[in-house]
């Protein structure tokens, strides 16, 4: 499977400032997501961030709130713009399994182990 | 569209003892199947998952689950949890755009 890393593992951030979160996989994918975890909650998707292309957004998450960058294969970033305390989650990224990967591991997410901020 | 349900919020449980997570979902095509599970202060990380063939599925950790069909499950199973099992399980379906739902979660509380 693949290896997946974050940065930063965490933050505390004022309100009304932005945060770009990291993400780097040991290889190459065509499908990376991010995720939103909010406090006792489940997953919530974000958006889709294709190499070459738009970020594809989700019901309820804009681009300006929260704009994604995928410059290459292997890496990812999302910002959280204007922060207030309502960001104040857990996000997550993910892959799906490489683009030479075995079939057994094609349509399976993996995640990365998160990024905890808190706004205040 | 897909959804999954999973019905307890909550399962504790005494150490050594088995114990069943229960999921249920509801797609309109044919479906993959996920569990996840989020130790404290983790990321997710797979258990366990359904894309075709046998509908047990075995994971790691010592879990099983098994996929069926006419009663829309995929319940967890271990024959015997220990402390460490204690954290947040996910389940997740997929059909087609290969982008998952996930439940709610379910915490697994593990006593000595």
């Amino acid at each position: 499977s693949a290896v997946i890393s974050q940065k930063p593992s965490r933050d505390i951030c004022q309100r009304g400032t932005s945060l770009t979160i990291q993400c780097q996989v040991d290889s190459q994918v065509t499908m990376m997501f991010w995720y939103r975890q909010q406090p006792g909650q489940s997953l919530t998707l974000i958006a889709t961030a294709n190499q070459g292309s738009e970020a594809t957004y989700e019901s309820g998450f804009v681009i300006d709130k929260f704009p994604i960058s995928r410059p290459n294969l292997t890496f990812s970033t999302l910002t959280v713009s204007n922060m207030s305390p309502e960001d104040s989650s857990i996000y997550l990224c993910s892959v799906e399994y490489p683009l030479a990967g075995e079939r057994t591991d094609r349509e399976t997410q993996y995640f990365g182990p998160g990024t905890r901020l808190l706004v205040l | 569209a897909q959804s999954v349900t999973q019905l307890d919020s909550q399962v504790p449980v005494f150490e050594e003892a088995p114990v069943e997570l229960r999921c249920n979902y509801s797609s309109s095509v044919s479906v993959y199947l996920f569990w996840y599970v989020q130790y404290p202060n983790q990321g997710l990380q797979l258990l366990l998952k359904y894309l075709s063939g046998s509908t047990l599925v075995k994971g790691i950790n010592g879990f099983e689950a098994e996929f069926n069909k006419s009663q829309t499950s995929f319940h967890l199973r271990k024959p015997s949890v220990h402390i460490s099992d204690t954290a947040e399980y996910f389940c997740a379906v997929s059909g087609g755009s290969y982008i998952p739902t996930f439940g709610r979660g379910t915490s697994l509380i593990v006593h000595p």
